[in-house]
């Protein structure tokens, strides 16, 4: 059974912390996502890498930054948190291959909180 | 570019009637589409996908959806509502084989079911 797995469900962290989330999954696929999710405006995609440390912004990469040393691993890290970034993160990894028509797999989430 | 609309951010049903959410797309080239659903509290789980191969896509929970090119729609429907099915649907779309490889999500519709 695929796998994506998201390091923490919750997390509570103060402004201006650094906060790491960590994504790993166990099916080999060369493309990672990491979205995050606000109510009424759906996922927004924030990083993707497509190789072990490349990477490439997404549509609202601005106080982020991602780490992917291993192949199944990306980092999500907020350099310095702050309220705004409070949301639910979601981590995604697929497939190039065609006949595997490019869909995503999901992890849980990590629903985190800035205070 | 990409682009998703879901019209209706809630739609509430009663048990055993139609569903019907609806979703148009642009893309500049032929797409791939997706439906998810995400249940509370977590990650979206593939419904179905549509991959150039039969317009009519069946997917899991009695669920399928219909491509029309000539209207750009990717409508999800069920024939009777169960109670099991209230939770978030987001339809999504990727540029054929040469576009960007993250997928591009409408805003979502919350589907309720009433007794």
């Amino acid at each position: 059974d695929v796998k994506v797995t998201q390091s923490s469900r919750y997390l509570v962290k103060r402004t201006g912390e650094k906060v790491f989330l960590e994504c790993v999954q166990d099916m080999d696929h060369e493309n990672m996502f990491w979205y995050r999710q606000d109510p009424g405006l759906g996922l927004r995609l924030i990083y993707f890498s497509y190789d072990v440390k490349m990477k490439e912004k997404g549509d609202i990469p601005e106080g982020y930054s991602v780490s992917r040393e291993k192949k199944e691993r990306f980092s999500l890290i907020l350099e310095s948190a702050s309220t705004n970034q409070t949301s639910m993160y979601l981590c995604a990894s697929s497939s190039n291959s065609f006949r595997l028509g490019y869909e995503q797999y999901f992890g849980p989430g990590t629903r985190l909180t800035v205070t | 570019a990409q682009s998703v609309t879901q019209l209706g951010s809630h739609v509430s049903v009663s048990e055993g009637a139609l569903v019907l959410l609806r979703c148009n797309y642009s893309s500049s080239v032929p797409p791939y589409l997706f439906w998810y659903v995400q249940y509370p509290n977590q990650g979206l789980q593939l419904l179905l996908k549509y991959t150039s191969a039969a317009t009519l896509v069946k997917g899991i929970n009695g669920f399928e959806a219909e491509f029309k090119k000539s209207e750009t729609s990717f409508h999800l429907t069920k024939p009777s509502a169960h109670m099991s099915d209230a939770a978030e649907y987001f339809c999504a779309v990727k540029d054929g084989d040469t576009g960007r490889r993250a997928l591009t999500f409408g805003s979502g519709t919350r589907l309720q079911v009433q007794p």
